[in-house]
């Protein structure tokens, strides 16, 4: 049982390069969601998919784009990469909000 | 004035002492309470949830919730060095984003 899987996991772009993360999870679940993680920031919200075909933003959602392209898989796109999102994206999801929430291993972005 | 708030630490205790981590919120519509860990380049992982006041208790953790005053509080008996991590503070309202908020962390060492 792979929980939630991301990829990739290390990813190194030049400003303007565009591209996306991949996350997928076996459990079901129909909330997904994408957050960014920075040094004493703690976790920020980027975009989260309550339920299959529903997506909405976070706190955090200017330079991205989503998709929830069936009820496993939930993207993140990077239309025009920027220094300013160097960041650790997470990818979670759960069965619902007030139930725990599983986390995938992280993808670590630069952007130069 | 954050939704979440944390002080970042770092939280230094000796072996075997009780590790106190403190987390205040700012809306009173929220419902639920997590208290997650995250280990040094590593996804986060639930430890602990509480939904209503009072003291919810689990093997070494207490977690501790108090809606009049806002805050929420992690206790840990017995602290052990693989307890030293990052916790994480959440929480879940029933309105609006339906999504976790989090905090920045509370950065714990503990002393062998």
């Amino acid at each position: 049982n792979a929980g939630v899987t991301q990829t990739p996991k290390f990813q190194v772009l030049k400003t303007g390069q565009s591209m996306t993360l991949q996350c997928a999870q076996d459990m079901n679940h129909n909330s997904m969601y994408w957050y960014r993680q920075d040094p004493g920031m703690g976790l920020r919200l980027i975009y989260y998919s309550a339920s299959e075909g529903t997506t909405d933003k976070g706190e955090v959602p200017n330079g991205y784009n989503v998709s929830r392209l069936n009820k496993r898989e939930f993207s993140l796109r990077l239309e025009s990469a920027a220094p300013s999102q160097t960041s650790v994206y997470f990818c979670a999801s759960s069965e619902a909000g007030q139930i725990e929430a599983f986390f995938g291993q992280g993808t670590r972005l630069t952007v130069v | 004035q954050k939704e979440v708030e944390q002080n970042s630490g770092p939280l230094s205790v000796p072996e075997g002492a009780i590790a106190s981590l403190n987390c205040t919120y700012s809306d009173r519509g929220s419902q639920s309470f997590f208290w997650y860990r995250q280990y040094s380049g590593k996804s986060p992982e639930l430890i602990m949830s509480i939904y209503s006041n009072g003291d919810k208790e689990d093997g070494r953790f207490t977690a501790q919730l108090n809606k009049a005053s806002q805050y929420v509080s992690l206790l840990i008996r017995d602290s052990q060095p693989s307890d030293s991590a990052t916790y994480l503070c959440a929480l879940w309202r029933d309105t609006g984003r339906r999504a976790l908020t989090f905090g920045s962390g509370t950065r714990l060492q503990v002393q062998p």
